[in-house]
């Protein structure tokens, strides 16, 4: 099993442009969400989904856009990247629960110059 | 809302010695309790967890145990390895409600 996969490992975007972060995960969880790493500052949520067609929004969801279409898929998007945008970015993905484990992809590091 | 607090890191050790890591938490309801673990270049993998009072988790060597009444889940191994070094995670959820994590601990173990 691949798990959570992440594309791409490394990116770096200039000021203004925009991108989109791909999750997929061959799990078939409901759960997925986008946490980002600040350094030292732990993981925050940005948006997590409960299942397809629904989203929502976490802990710092401004300056990002997200859609779950499919049970596999949970694209991040980013508009107009800002130097506040440079992090490394993890999705996860885990089933509904008490105590369920959420597995992570290998994350995606973000510079914007 | 959900929130949790570790120890400020970074710690270093030798190898062999005891280590401790502080989580403390709070939460609405009855949270399920987590450690998770990042090695260098890595994302997140799941070390350990606890769903009730008084549970203990373990795995590795690390032991965990979820104490109601001081709100806490502290880390703990008795012996240190330098392959233990990494960024230890704090986590809780409640319900279906997703992940909070604490800052996250950075430990360096030297031979």
């Amino acid at each position: 099993n691949a798990g959570v996969t992440q594309t791409p490992k490394f990116r770096i975007l200039k000021i203004g442009q925009s991108m989109t972060l791909q999750c997929t995960q061959d799990m078939n969880h409901n759960y997925m969400y986008w946490y980002r790493q600040d350094p030292g500052m732990g993981l925050k949520l940005i948006y997590y989904s409960v299942g397809a067609g629904i989203t929502d929004k976490g802990e710092v969801p401004n300056g990002y856009n997200v859609s779950r279409s499919t049970t596999e898929d949970f694209p991040l998007r980013l508009e107009l990247a800002a130097p506040s945008q440079t992090s490394v970015y993890f999705c996860a993905s885990s089933n509904p629960g008490e105590g369920t484990e959420a597995f992570f992809g290998q994350g995606t590091r973000l510079t914007v110059v | 809302g959900n929130s949790v607090t570790q120890m400020e890191g970074p710690v270093t050790l030798s190898e062999e010695a005891f280590l401790t890591i502080n989580c403390t938490y709070t939460a609405t309801g009855y949270p399920s309790l987590f450690w998770y673990v990042q090695y260098p270049g890595e994302g997140l993998q799941l070390l350990l967890k606890a769903t009730k009072a008084d549970d203990k988790g373990s795995n590795k060597g690390f032991e965990a145990t979820y104490r109601k009444e001081t709100t806490s889940f502290h880390l703990e191994k008795g012996s240190v390895q330098v392959s233990d070094s990494a960024v230890y995670f704090c986590a809780l959820n409640s319900g279906n409600t997703p992940l909070v994590f604490g800052k996250g601990t950075r430990l360096s173990v030297i031979a």
